[in-house]
């Protein structure tokens, strides 16, 4: 099972929403990431989490918090979006972060923010 | 700092044709390169990675590609396009170094005319 699965596929929110993306893989991969992806733009690293810790956090804004409760799992916590915030978020997961070991990437969560 | 740099942000090809989709890096230290082709609505697929190994890499769905470090190139290549080829191509880098993120290239969007 070279799988990750990514819930909702669609999301739209108001601006005071709290609203929550998961991921999830079963290959026993020990990192995880997550990604914004803008229209017709490469996606741009948001968080990496190495054995279940927050790695590598790319000045992300606080109104986006990722949670790791176990190595299948991911979960990015939303609040207080603005709608410049609408965009593809990609959870993507590996064996390890190591520059050698490929990453496999779920379908998305499409989200926009009203 | 490595990055990438993909040339032409569209080609069109017909079906059968020959494809060729460009991408140089720069990097101060050995990289190591990927493809991804992300197809409309979908998260990313990895088509294929550079890992020092062997200069020519074969991937999925007949894509291959060389790292000509004199050249510091790694251009995707296809014999014969399909239909089914057309999608977004992202070349991607990192270096060899523990917990290093991947760099993507601005990407090129494939078309294959009937």
């Amino acid at each position: 099972d070279t799988e990750v699965t990514q819930t909702p596929k669609h999301l739209v929110m108001g601006m005071t929403n709290k609203k929550s993306l998961k991921c999830e893989q079963h290959m026993g991969h020990r990192a995880m990431y997550w990604y914004k992806q803008k229209a017709k733009k490469p996606p741009e690293l948001m968080f990496v989490y190495s054995y279940e810790k927050l790695s590598i956090n790319e000045s992300v804004p606080s109104r986006f918090s990722p949670e790791c409760p176990n190595s299948s799992l991911l979960n990015l916590h939303l609040h207080a979006l603005q709608p410049e915030d609408s965009a593809l978020y990609l959870c993507a997961s590996s064996q390890a972060d190591r520059a050698l070991y490929e990453q496999y990437f779920g379908p998305g969560t499409r989200l926009t923010v009203t | 700092a490595q990055s990438v740099t993909q040339l032409g942000s569209h080609v069109s090809v017909s079906e059968g044709a020959l494809v060729l989709l460009r991408c140089n890096y720069s990097s101060s230290v050995p990289p190591y390169l990927f493809w991804y082709v992300q197809y409309p609505n979908q998260g990313l697929q990895l088509l294929l990675k550079y890992t020092s190994a062997a200069t020519l890499v074969k991937g999925i769905n007949g894509f291959e590609a060389e790292f000509k470090k004199s050249e510091t190139s790694f251009h995707l290549t296809k014999p014969s396009a399909h239909m089914s080829d057309a999608a977004e191509y992202f070349c991607a880098v990192t270096k060899k170094s523990s917990g290093d993120k991947l760099t993507f290239g601005t990407g090129t969007r494939l078309a294959v005319r009937p």
